[in-house]
């Protein structure tokens, strides 16, 4: 299978703080990716999406950035709040449906 | 709008038991797909339905495993019989599928499977 992987496996930061959680990509054919927020009992929640087409996109307090040349995904996550601790996934897709998933950074905010 | 439920949250059998975890994906979403995530490994694809046929089910790790969607609603994924590496959270996830390109999926709780 495709390698999607995460360069951290945790990530503390302090509240009021910018986080950055990384993710390598090997396969360069992944047109689509998307992070996902997992709290503790819950299932994956789709954060933010984008294209291969798009290097930037951005939502609320939310950024994902694409770098297609070295295969790098980012999410960076701005004046991070307790709510914001969670699992953080990446995945990415290789068909029209499939999706290849990372095993997840845990990011942990100190208040 | 309900979300994606998933039924039990918890199962814990003994290995050899059968097991059958059941999605219900949100109403008119024609794809489903089931996932598993290992104990500290990366959530990994199992199949996807659209509408009641199979179709990819690529991930399905060995013929223990079955899954079914009777009538293009919900979803039912049987392992029989189970075995150690069959622990894990079994996720499932639904999409529109009225689209030609990806779509983002909304998934369930998981079933946390546990087997002794």
């Amino acid at each position: 299978g495709e390698s999607v992987g995460l360069h951290l496996p945790t990530l503390s930061v302090q509240e009021g703080d910018n986080s950055i959680i990384n993710c390598a990509y090997s396969n360069s054919a992944s047109d689509y990716f998307i992070w996902y927020k997992q709290e503790s009992g819950k299932g994956p929640q789709f954060i933010i999406d984008i294209r291969s087409n798009m290097d930037k996109r951005q939502g609320q307090r939310v950024t994902v950035l694409l770098n297609k040349t070295v295969k790098h995904l980012s999410l960076q996550i701005a004046a991070t709040q307790p709510g914001d601790s969670a699992v953080y996934f990446c995945a990415e897709s290789l068909t029209g449906n499939q999706f290849y998933f990372g095993t997840g950074t845990s990011l942990t905010v100190i208040p | 709008e309900a979300g994606v439920t998933q039924f039990p949250s918890h199962s814990v059998i003994e290995k050899g038991q059968t097991v059958t975890l059941r999605c219900d994906p949100i109403s008119g979403h024609d794809n489903l797909y089931w996932y598993r995530r290992v104990m500290g490994k990366e959530i990994k694809f199992l199949l996807h339905f659209v509408k009641e046929s199979k179709q990819d089910e690529s991930g399905m790790p060995n013929n223990r495993f079955l899954a079914e969607r009777t009538g293009g609603t919900y979803s039912t994924l049987k392992v029989q019989p189970a075995e150690l590496e069959d622990s894990g959270v079994y996720f499932c996830a639904s999409s529109l599928g009225a689209r030609q390109y990806q779509e983002t999926q909304y998934f369930g709780p998981g079933t946390r499977l546990l087997v002794l």
